[in-house]
């Protein structure tokens, strides 16, 4: 079977420093893989996504890049984080062009202060 | 351009009672839809979706949902509240863009069961 796993779990930074957030799809190749950010009373937003390695579409332009360097791998990264980046990510994947079915990782609470 | 409404962002049931989320979509395509539930600190977790079969979707949990074309929606029910359903509730939208869906999802309802 299929497991996404994220880390670290938590996070807390001050202003200015660097980010990394990885994850890790096993049990399946060539996901989609995608990034969600969750603010408080705001949903989930788009981040990036991913069709495969080397590929990554952004949806909105912000303080923070992603990177895909192996099939399963999918990495969120920042060079200074803003106060505005504190959240909740999430990182999911799906199989291909199907029904557009996400499977999520268990999330990073990153607070920046 | 496709999105998903959710009215409500707090809803109070009793344990035992009747639970209804409320989600209206915008599609100029028939859509596909889901609706996610996430427990504190967790990931999301798919509860249904609705794939363009039937129109009466039954998921995990005791939750079922309509999809209705004429008044744009797929509301989420539970006939009976149980207090480990307090969590927060998405529904969202697939949408087709540049090289793979996405998922769009609504601002969520938070769902409290009241013993």
């Amino acid at each position: 079977s299929q497991t996404i796993h994220q880390w670290p779990a938590t996070l807390v930074q001050p202003v200015g420093s660097p980010l990394s957030l990885e994850c890790t799809v096993e049990g399946t190749s060539n996901p989609n893989l995608y990034w969600y950010r969750q603010a408080a009373g705001r949903g989930l937003q788009l981040l990036f996504y991913s069709v495969g390695i080397g590929q990554i579409s952004s949806e909105v332009p912000q303080n923070l890049s992603a990177s895909r360097p192996q099939d399963r791998q999918f990495i969120l990264s920042s060079k200074k984080l803003l106060l505005s980046d504190s959240g909740f990510y999430l990182c999911a994947w799906s199989k291909g062009l199907t029904t557009g079915e996400l499977f999520f990782g268990e999330g990073s609470r990153l607070t920046v202060l | 351009a496709q999105s998903v409404t959710q009215l409500g962002s707090h809803v109070s049931v009793s344990e035992g009672a009747l639970v209804l989320l409320r989600c209206n979509y915008s599609s100029s395509v028939p859509p596909y839809l889901f609706w996610y539930v996430q427990y504190p600190n967790q990931g999301l977790q798919l509860l249904l979706k609705y794939t363009s079969a039937a129109t009466l979707v039954k998921g995990i949990n005791g939750f079922e949902a309509e999809f209705k074309k004429s008044e744009t929606s797929f509301h989420l029910t539970k006939p009976s509240a149980h207090m480990s359903d307090a969590a927060e509730y998405f529904c969202a939208v697939s949408v087709y863009g540049g090289a793979t869906n996405k998922l769009i999802f609504g601002t969520g309802t938070l769902l409290a069961v009241q013993p």
